[in-house]
């Protein structure tokens, strides 16, 4: 298995431009999240989906940030506009079926962020 | 509510001599407790979790973590570093009172580890 995949790798991009940040979970895992990583806060859930609906989206910091899945082998993250304040690594993570013995999440490479 | 704060930013080490790695922890239930370690430019790998059970838990790469209640610790150890252990390394929590459905994992700020030669 490739594991989780992400694209693009990197995006730089100008304020007020809209961004789409997209993750491949592994195969026959139905739990999917995406974190959003940096240096001041450290890793914050913004979302996750449990066989593809989203279960809690309180991390999610503003109306302008979106996510779907559309099906189980596919996500996005969107966000419009984008801010300089959104710089940051997003990283997408995939879970088999949630049970105690199997608990653990598997990441993607993440997707790193500029916004100018 | 559930946390978890990891107290030191960076651990230095040398090569060959024991590493810990600390991580204390508060939720209003049980925990479920996870390292997770952070190659540069990659994603977090899974290293090991408490769920419940023998306290002393052993997982990848020779890492074993102890957790203690009484302290609300879950410190990371390694009986002889190596300098391909040198990475970011992330304690999580997860209270298993948090609900059906939920999976709230909290991770720590997170703690660099450097393993001198």
């Amino acid at each position: 298995d490739a594991g989780v995949i992400q694209s693009p790798r990197h995006e730089v991009t100008e304020m007020g431009q809209e961004v789409t940040l997209r993750c491949k979970p592994i195969s026959g895992h139905n739990s999917l999240f995406w974190y959003r990583q940096t240096m001041m806060r450290g890793l914050e859930l913004l979302i996750y989906f449990n066989n593809n609906v989203p279960i809690d989206d309180s991390g999610m910091p503003e109306d302008r940030f979106s996510a779907k899945m559309p099906n189980a082998s596919f996500s996005t993250l969107k966000i419009q506009p984008s801010e300089p304040r959104d710089s940051a690594v997003y990283f997408c993570a995939s879970s088999p079926r949630v049970q105690r013995k199997n608990e653990k999440l598997f990441f993607g490479s993440g997707t790193q962020l500029s916004v100018l | 509510a559930q946390s978890v704060a990891q107290p030191e930013d960076q651990v230095n080490v040398a090569e060959g001599n024991p590493l810990t790695v600390k991580c204390t922890y508060s939720v209003s239930g049980n925990p479920y407790l996870f390292w997770y370690v952070q190659y540069p430019n990659r994603g977090l790998q899974f290293l090991l979790k408490y769920i419940t059970g023998d306290n002393l838990v052993k997982g990848s790469y020779g890492f074993e973590a102890e957790f203690n209640k009484s302290q609300t610790s879950f410190h990371l150890k390694k009986p002889s570093a190596l300098v391909s252990d040198s990475a970011l390394y992330f304690c999580a929590v997860r209270d298993t009172y948090s609900g059906a459905g939920s999976y709230q994992l909290t991770f720590g700020k997170g703690t660099k580890l450097s393993v001198i030669p």
